[in-house]
């Protein structure tokens, strides 16, 4: 069975400061697809990454960037020079399967992130 | 952004009647999928859809249905709503065979008094 654990319940940083959250994975496939959501106080799930279990290098787009560490089934989220506009919950969600198939997705608890003027 | 529509936005109903949410995509995805999120517990797959008439179980099915006669509408039945079923409701829609990610509707929260 898959599943995701995000250990931050609540994190709360300053204005600018860069921040980090965790997402630790477990699956018995070898190929698996995971995904970073925002879910901003409005409610909408907006979606932000995806990353495929063969696909090992990080990305940066913009003040974001994603480390995904097969070794220790890790997929964390850095927010550099974070902003007010940042806060949010974000969610870190595993799927398993083949091409084609209904992918259904596991997601973490989630991670408040309250970004302080 | 993805044309996923969900109706109600709101809903507050009593306890022992049905209800029924409705999702409707404009996207003519094939996959279409129902979760419920409460707190400490992200969000939860109720069912899914992976065409026509053909859906399936997920991890909290218990006390819900679902039905899609065409594939722009996918209908979450709650029989007799418990109190336990208050929560937000999310549809979500992916095309599955290129772009693997799924895109959410804006979310119906029921109240079951």
């Amino acid at each position: 069975a898959q599943k995701v654990t995000q250990a931050q319940t609540e994190i709360s940083v300053v204005e600018k400061e860069d921040v980090t959250l965790d997402c630790v994975y477990e699956t018995r496939d070898t190929t698996y697809y995971l995904f970073w959501y925002k879910q901003p106080p409005s409610g909408e799930l907006v979606f932000l990454i995806r990353r495929n279990s063969f696909d090992e290098q990080n990305e940066i787009s913009g003040r974001y960037s994603w480390n995904f560490q097969k070794s220790t089934s890790s997929f964390n989220f850095t927010i550099t020079a974070s902003q007010v506009v940042d806060s949010a919950v974000y969610f870190c969600a595993l799927s398993e399967g083949v091409s084609g198939s209904a992918r259904q997705l596991t997601f973490g608890s989630g991670t408040q992130l309250t970004v302080l003027p | 952004d993805a044309g996923i529509t969900q109706s109600p936005r709101h809903k507050v109903t009593e306890t022992g009647t049905p209800v029924t949410l409705r999702c409707h995509q404009t996207e003519n995805h094939r996959y279409m999928y129902w979760y419920r999120q409460d707190p400490g517990h992200g969000l939860r797959l109720i069912h899914y859809s992976y065409g026509v008439k053909d859906t399936d179980k997920g991890e909290v099915s218990d006390g819900y249905s679902v039905s899609r006669s065409k594939t722009e509408d996918f209908l979450l039945t709650l029989e007799s709503a418990t109190s336990s079923q208050t929560s937000v409701y999310f549809c979500a829609i992916s095309s599955g065979d290129s772009a693997y990610e799924q895109y959410f509707g804006p979310g119906t929260r029921l109240t079951v008094t």
